[in-house]
């Protein structure tokens, strides 16, 4: 039961490196996001998508871009790593919301330093 | 604009105990969700209750229950029987409609199971 999958788990940059993240779920969900977590930030949604072809800007999206090419596959791609970027990266899915949304399944997190 | 405010920093408990972890939430829609989720030192984010806007009674889920009173917009979670491995952050979401479902946070609060 893999649920949500992502790759790398850990990651260190030079600032103006790029790189991309890879969120991967087998749950056929329809709606995936990519949020950073900061030390007394809580998440913070960067883009969402809700449907294969789809994605969204959430409210941080500056200096990230992503794709969903296929519906179990979410990318999310640092052009130009910058050190405000080291973060923990979460990817979650969840079901295709009815009212009030549904549970999102989230993945392990990406340790990410920019250098 | 959501706002989802979680007001207590860190929360110490003693072993079996009951503890409330507060959450109040700001919101002009009329239908949303009110999630609890765990995140142990380790990381991961666990799902732990879910709330409708339209449910009537309370959401329970074991140790867990959600009390939720729609007029005072509150959403606070409620462990009975607390223990050890219960220390870790928690944190309170609702999901907002116009962002594909996409979850917003509080900042956390830090829960402490004391022997």
């Amino acid at each position: 039961n893999a649920g949500v999958t992502q790759t790398p788990k850990f990651r260190v940059l030079k600032t103006g490196q790029s790189m991309t993240l890879l969120c991967a779920q087998d749950m056929n969900h329809e709606y995936m996001y990519w949020y950073r977590q900061d030390p007394g930030m809580g998440l913070r949604l960067i883009h969402y998508s809700v449907g294969e072809g789809t994605t969204a800007k959430g409210e941080v999206p500056d200096g990230y871009n992503v794709s969903r090419l296929k519906k179990q596959n979410f990318l999310l791609g640092l052009e130009s790593a910058a050190p405000s970027q080291t973060s923990v990266y979460f990817c979650a899915s969840s079901y295709s919301a009815s009212s009030g949304g549904t549970e999102a399944f989230f993945g392990q997190g990406t340790r990410l330093t920019v250098v | 604009a959501q706002k989802i405010t979680q007001t207590q920093p860190g929360m110490f408990v003693q072993e079996k105990e009951a503890v409330t972890l507060d959450c109040t939430y700001d919101t002009s829609d009329q239908s949303y969700g009110l999630f609890w989720y765990k995140q142990p030192s380790s990381g991961e984010m666990i799902f732990l209750i879910y709330q409708g806007s339209y449910d009537e009674q309370n959401a329970t889920e074991g140790r867990y229950s959600l009390n939720f009173q729609k007029a005072r917009k509150s959403a606070n979670l409620v462990i009975s029987a607390s223990q050890l491995g219960d220390s870790a952050m928690y944190f309170c979401a609702m999901s907002y409609s116009n962002s594909g479902y996409a979850l917003n946070f509080g900042k956390g609060t830090s829960l402490l199971v004391t022997p």
